[in-house]
């Protein structure tokens, strides 16, 4: 079935730099989202986006986050400054529509020392 | 306000018996459901979904699920379950078309014995 990409599979960072996660959708689908999962804990939706705009995101996604998808490339998550608390998989998704079902990345491991 | 209920936090099955996993949500509009299934470390993988129709819809690896209005349930069902089938579950709700919102229940943890 279609794929959703993910790198880096692992990132390692000190608290306080800047992280980019890189997302490689579904190539014709138009909605991109991002969830946060705690290690054996509830996937937590994030943000999606659209055409270009965040159309929804949630209390967890803080303003130290942004999302971009530049050119029809990598739909990015930049976190800047990371926190302790940002430790988590962060999972990728597409869809070809809003509403449909969504395709997801493997994740990314962020650990924040 | 929309929301998915998964009241079971760990279900335990032999292997070979049946399961039914519980999902309840609530919608205020058309409600587009699904069931995803994440196996450790891994993203999460689509068994099924339900747009309208038919209330039973059949998704892979023998699973399927019945859509019910009246009790607001969407309920996972498997007639003879595998070891390999052991994982996390999630029921998804999502807002319908040009929807936006997607919400996940809290997942079930399943895992079959010998």
């Amino acid at each position: 079935g279609p794929k959703v990409l993910q790198i880096p599979s692992h990132q390692i960072i000190d608290m306080g730099q800047m992280v980019t996660l890189n997302c490689d959708p579904v190539s014709n689908h138009l909605y991109f989202y991002w969830y946060k999962q705690i290690l054996g804990q509830q996937m937590e939706f994030l943000v999606n986006f659209y055409n270009g705009k965040v159309m929804e995101k949630s209390k967890l996604f803080k303003d130290q986050f942004s999302v971009e998808r530049p050119d029809g490339s990598y739909f990015t998550l930049k976190i800047q400054p990371t926190a302790l608390e940002d430790s988590a998989v962060y999972f990728c998704a597409s869809s070809l529509w809003g509403g449909a079902e969504q395709y997801f990345g493997p994740g990314t491991r962020l650990t924040v020392l | 306000a929309q929301s998915v209920t998964q009241p079971d936090a760990r279900v335990t099955v032999s292997e070979g018996a049946s399961l039914q996993l519980r999902c309840k949500y609530s919608s205020s509009g058309t409600p587009y459901l699904f069931w995803y299934v994440q196996y450790p470390r891994q993203g999460l993988q689509l068994l099924l979904k339900y747009y309208s129709g038919d209330p039973v819809v059949q998704g892979v690896n023998g699973f399927e699920a019945e859509f019910s209005k009246s009790n607001s349930s969407f309920h996972l069902r498997k007639a003879s379950v595998h070891w390999s089938d052991s994982a996390v579950y999630f029921c998804v709700l999502s807002a319908g078309t040009g929807g936006y919102k997607v919400v996940f229940g809290s997942g079930t943890r399943l895992l079959v014995s010998p």
